[in-house]
């Protein structure tokens, strides 16, 4: 299985900042990586698929890079409606998970 | 708009069965793969399952496989997973997940069915 490590764990960051959070695969993952985002009590929302390629209706602020093993996830411009937990996810082989980064506002 | 709607979650005892299902609408259900995803209480995300557009393929990781099967009526437009042989640490929320853009890309979620595993 692939190894997904995310970082942080936690953030917490004010309105208007920009955020960056991190996820190494154990091994290439060829630009197989999606973000997705979960607000509290909700279900995960599709951001970011194949690295860097933003879903319908996503705001631009977020944006995603990377290749090989490592890749980000960046928020321009935080907004209150961003505080959620976000994953990273590989599917260059069966699917698998980073941990997750909870996102706070400070 | 997508809607994925889950059902059949619930209180079982260890070594017990559950079928969970997933009512989809607002897209052509036959023509996209389709998976599920489970989150224990305060946890992350883990894949369960993948099915094929038609059904004829299917996908599971160690965690659970010979133990969970995934399947479809395409004609029904509805997803299901059958749970056998379960555990404690089957506890979770149930995600169904429509596969959009390539293999693996889950687009759209359904709202979750709560699964507690307990004697």
């Amino acid at each position: 299985d692939i190894q997904m490590t995310q970082s942080p764990a936690s953030l917490s960051a004010s309105l208007g900042e920009t955020v960056t959070i991190e996820c190494r695969a154990s091994e290439d993952i060829y630009n197989g990586l999606a973000w997705y985002q979960q607000k509290p009590g909700k279900s995960p929302q599709l951001l970011i698929y194949n690295a860097n390629s933003l879903h319908t209706g996503v705001p631009s602020r977020f944006s995603g890079s990377g290749s090989g093993t490592q890749y980000s996830l960046k928020i321009n411009s935080l907004q209150s409606e961003d505080v959620a937990s976000y994953f990273c996810q590989q599917y260059y082989d069966y699917p698998t998970f980073g941990a997750g980064t909870k996102l706070e506002l400070k | 708009e997508v809607q994925l709607v889950e059902s059949g979650g619930g209180l079982v005892q260890p070594g017990r069965s559950l079928k969970l299902s997933c009512a989809a609408s607002g897209f052509t259900f036959s023509s996209f793969a389709m998976a599920w995803v489970r989150q224990a209480p305060k946890k992350g995300l883990e894949w369960v399952a993948t099915i094929t557009s038609g059904g004829s393929n299917t996908y599971y990781p160690d965690s659970v496989k010979g133990r969970f099967t995934i399947s479809r009526d395409n004609a029904k437009s509805t997803l299901y997973l059958q749970m056998d042989s379960l555990r404690s640490e089957d506890t979770a929320t149930y995600y169904c997940a429509k596969e959009g853009y390539t293999f693996g890309v889950m687009d759209a979620w359904g709202q979750g069915a709560s699964v507690t595993v307990s004697s």
